[in-house]
């Protein structure tokens, strides 16, 4: 059972424009998230998380959308950068209920176009 | 930030025999995990490295194919035993600072089975 989903494998962006990669998750119990980007041959590295209290956080080109109510997060890259193709994976975990694992979707290949 | 050094980055094996993958980071950590990320697939919790006891698996990981040591709380490896083509993998070290929030990961191990 995919709790965390990725439904686009790829997505390809102009260079400049904005990237949106997004995640659903099926357990409600989730209540905080967060992207990771892995080049190849590298192990993931950690972007951005957001707190189920919150509905967006900022880091400079990187926001994160959170829509509780639908289960869905959202991930915005602007503008977007060559460096920026890799493969970016969304996770979840519930932390007040003991069950702190990480749980990872299967991933977005993003590839900026120059 | 520390740095996470897993080796070795990369191996290939005959089926059969085991292979030990070292993690050490350069600083004192208590929560330190194994993952695997299996080719298209989404990287899955094999176990959490426990400094001075043992390992607490995952759902459908074994110690007797996956045995961990931590003997403290800057190094841990990861054993896998009895390989077969199905073990063909990446292998990821990952550690947390603070419990519950982001987890940082090695380089990871990429190992082939033949």
């Amino acid at each position: 059972d995919q709790q965390v989903k990725q439904n686009s494998p790829s997505l390809s962006v102009q260079e400049g424009r904005i990237s949106i990669l997004n995640c659903d998750y099926t357990n409600s119990m989730f209540d905080y998230f967060l992207w990771y980007k892995k080049y190849p041959a590298e192990g993931p590295t950690f972007l951005i998380s957001i707190s189920s209290i919150k509905d967006k956080n900022e880091d400079g080109r990187f926001t994160v959308f959170l829509n509780k109510s639908a289960k869905h997060l959202s991930l915005h890259i602007v503008p977007s950068q060559p460096g920026d193709s890799a493969v970016y994976f969304c996770a979840a975990r519930s932390v007040p209920f003991g069950n702190e694992k990480l749980t990872f979707g299967t991933g977005t290949r993003l590839t900026i176009i120059p | 930030s520390a740095v996470i050094s897993q080796k070795p980055s990369r191996d290939i094996c005959q089926r059969g025999t085991s292979l030990t993958i070292q993690c050490q980071v350069d600083s004192q950590v208590t929560m330190m995990f194994w993952y695997r990320q299996q080719p298209g697939q989404s990287l899955t919790l094999i176990a959490t490295a426990n400094q001075g006891s043992e390992a607490t698996y995952e759902s459908g990981f074994v110690i007797d194919k996956f045995p961990i040591s931590r003997p403290n709380l800057t190094f841990s490896t990861l054993t896998v035993s009895n390989m077969s083509p199905e073990d063909s993998s990446i292998y990821l070290c990952s550690v947390e600072w603070t419990k519950g929030t982001e987890a940082f990961f090695g380089q990871g191990t990429r190992l082939t089975v033949v």
